[in-house]
């Protein structure tokens, strides 16, 4: 069963980092391109960033670009962000999730909230 | 950007009735489309892709069509576990997009 667990969210204030971590496990993770989805708080959802099952492209939406920052551990089947620079308007729920065909996210994560607030 | 326009963006139905979600590209993204449930508190599932292709384990009661701009969500006899928020998205080129939601709500 594929299973996405994501940690490391929390309540940080403007300017600050935070890490995101997504330990995957049910399937073999270095096959698979990766994505981080976002939700603010009763709204829709929003792509954030998408990397290649071997780590060697990324993309992310404009918003985040030069703030955020994907990645991945193939060895501990883990994938992970790194927001620098955080504003109001990232706080939302995170959610990890496989890609598949280049766009279409076939499993996703429980989420994790992250709050930006002073 | 490619935008994703959906509609309604509530809906009320009844159990055991036929719905329709609507959504409409800014240009042609060549039946490259998904269609997601969300329920409260939940993440969201994958339901359809390719604009038509069911995804593994989802009812055959949904069915996805359309092309060029305009898809469409189906869901036929609707089941007390089909009232949720459903979201179409693009896939054709980045950003990855999605239409605002539409919210499947019991009447």
């Amino acid at each position: 069963e594929v299973q996405l667990v994501e940690s490391g969210g929390g309540l940080v204030q403007p300017g600050r980092s935070l890490k995101l971590s997504c330990a995957a496990s049910g399937f073999t993770f270095s096959d698979y391109n990766m994505a981080w989805v976002r939700q603010a708080p009763k709204k829709g959802l929003e792509w954030v960033a998408t990397i290649i099952y071997d780590g060697s492209r990324t993309y992310y939406r404009d918003s985040v670009k030069g703030r955020f920052t994907i990645s991945r551990d193939n060895a501990k089947s883990t994938l992970y962000l790194q927001m620098d620079s955080l504003r109001s308007e990232d706080t939302a729920t995170y959610y990890c999730a496989t890609v598949t065909k280049g766009y279409y996210f076939d499993y996703w994560g429980q989420g994790v909230m992250v709050t930006v607030s002073s | 950007d490619i935008q994703m326009t959906q509609s309604p963006a509530s809906l009320s139905a009844s159990l055991g009735e036929t719905v329709t979600i609507e959504c409409l590209a800014s240009e042609d993204i060549y039946d490259i489309l998904a269609w997601y449930q969300q329920k409260p508190g939940k993440s969201p599932q994958l339901l359809i892709y390719d604009a038509s292709s069911l995804h593994t384990g989802v009812p055959s009661r949904f069915s996805g069509s359309g092309s060029g701009t305009q898809y469409s969500l189906k869901i036929n006899s609707l089941q007390p576990e089909d009232f949720a928020s459903y979201y179409c998205q693009n896939g054709l080129s980045a950003p990855l997009t999605f239409g605002s939601g539409t919210k499947l709500e019991i009447k």
